[in-house]
């Protein structure tokens, strides 16, 4: 069955650059029937939907307008993972990441990574 | 603020039926599938039930939803205490062009 696998740091200072890779096993990121999501969780934001890519005889991606202008989500097809990036941040982008695979469905979820943001 | 609406909390005894109720619009709910996902502490979010009322298999029917306009309620017979977690509502919206979840329901099995 597909699995997800998160991988990044969880500690950031204001101002950096958050990196956070999703491994995939059980499926292929150029599936031309899945997406791939992002997703964070915060007790004052709740559950917010960050972005997505997905193959369809080309590349997509799509993102969320309240991050629209600090993120990038891209794949990585030789190493079958896709990895979220999210400029400069700030104490309210400290949250637990998740990535997931849809399109519809958010049927797998990877276990999830806290990143906090503090000088 | 989250787009869909919930009650922060629900709360039932064993064996009873609870609901929890999940209130969009029409570019959400009203127009795609409602998913539904409970959340153990610790844990992240599992896929509960999709489009509207499919359960992933190992999901016992006991879990049901039902859908009318632009809301949905999942109902949890039979309850038991393994059931206490958070439980999210989730759909495609249209206009934001992205998923918007509700702001989960706290439920405590008594």
């Amino acid at each position: 069955q597909v699995q997800l696998q998160q991988s990044g740091p969880g500690l950031l200072k204001p101002s950096q650059t958050l990196s956070l890779t999703c491994a995939i096993s059980g499926d292929s990121v150029s599936s031309d029937s899945a997406a791939w999501n992002w997703i964070r969780q915060s007790p004052s934001r709740g559950l917010e939907w960050l972005g997505r890519t997905y193959y369809r005889s080309r590349w997509y991606s799509a993102y969320a307008p309240s991050v629209k202008s600090r993120i990038v989500i891209k794949a990585d097809t030789s190493k079958n993972q896709f990895s979220l990036q999210l400029s400069s941040v700030t104490p309210e982008d400290t949250a637990m990441y998740y990535c997931a695979r849809g399109p519809s469905p958010l049927r797998v979820w990877g276990q999830g990574t806290l990143v906090t943001v503090s000088s | 603020q989250s787009v869909l609406t919930q009650p922060p909390s629900a709360s039932g005894t064993p064996g009873q039926r609870v609901t929890i109720s999940c209130s969009g619009s029409t570019s959400n709910i009203g127009r795609n599938t409602v998913n539904w996902h409970q959340q153990l502490p610790g844990t992240a979010p599992e896929l509960l039930i999709y489009a509207d009322n499919q359960r992933p298999s190992g999901v016992p029917d006991r879990f049901s939803v039902s859908k009318s306009g632009t809301s949905a309620s999942l109902a949890i017979s039979g309850l038991q205490s393994e059931d206490e977690a958070d439980y999210y509502c989730a759909a495609w919206d249209d206009i934001l062009i992205g998923w918007v979840f509700g702001g989960g329901t706290k439920l405590t099995v008594l």
